[in-house]
């Protein structure tokens, strides 16, 4: 399966730590995207790395793309309470142009 | 730029009855994709039109359908509802294809079956 399989599936951490999360695919990509969804909301795009790059930085975001291993990770630092969200990694796939997500990790800041 | 809006926002049918879910992307993007999202089976692709056409498709039965309009606008389409469809249903556009390139999703349609 094409899917992101993301790990944990729940995270709760205290307002100023990191927090990462990861996520493993199976089949060749041409991008891995993160997405975050607040609670019954749409999904608002944070970055995307392409098969060819190995870290990306936004603000607080880190993401580190691993093709060799088939794995990805999204590094939230100093977390906020307003990181309080779902976050989705999505495959975006060179061979059938789809782009499929994974389950989610559940990320929850105690302020 | 205005953002992708979706309409309705929140809908309750029947089991049986059919339900019309309209997308306007992005002025400029040409790729409108859907999405279903469900507690159970989280988000799933339903399928992506791009100028009109569609061009890719998931897994899902026939009576989910859709179309692109010559201003890029969608519309999806389920017939016979059934109670399992209930669902937030999210539409996003780009500006080159889902798998090129970020998406923008709007806020969704939360359709309950009844």
């Amino acid at each position: 399966s094409q899917q992101g399989e993301e790990d944990p599936q729940a995270l709760s951490i205290q307002e100023g730590e990191n927090a990462t999360m990861n996520c493993s695919y199976k089949t060749s990509i041409n991008n891995l995207q993160w997405y975050r969804q607040n609670s019954g909301r749409g999904l608002v795009h944070l970055i995307l790395i392409r098969s060819n790059e190995r870290e990306k930085h936004s603000g607080r975001l880190r993401v580190t793309l691993d093709t060799s291993k088939k794995s990805s990770s999204l590094l939230i630092t100093a977390s906020r309470a307003a990181d309080t969200a779902s976050y989705f990694c999505a495959i975006g796939s060179g061979n059938t142009g789809k782009l499929i997500f994974g389950q989610g990790t559940t990320l929850q800041v105690k302020p | 730029k205005a953002g992708v809006t979706q309409t309705p926002r929140y809908l309750i049918k029947t089991r049986g009855q059919q339900v019309t879910l309209s997308c306007s992307p992005i002025s400029g993007h040409r790729s409108v994709s859907w999405y279903q999202q469900t507690p159970g089976q989280g988000l799933q692709f339903l399928f992506e039109y791009f100028s009109e056409t569609q061009r890719n498709k998931g897994n899902f039965p026939g009576r989910f359908s859709g179309r692109q309009f010559s201003n890029s606008r969608s519309e999806m389409n389920v017939s016979t509802l059934e109670l399992g469809d209930s669902a937030l249903y999210l539409c996003a556009s780009s500006l080159r294809g889902m798998g090129t390139g970020e998406l923008f999703f709007g806020e969704g349609s939360r359709l309950t079956v009844l």
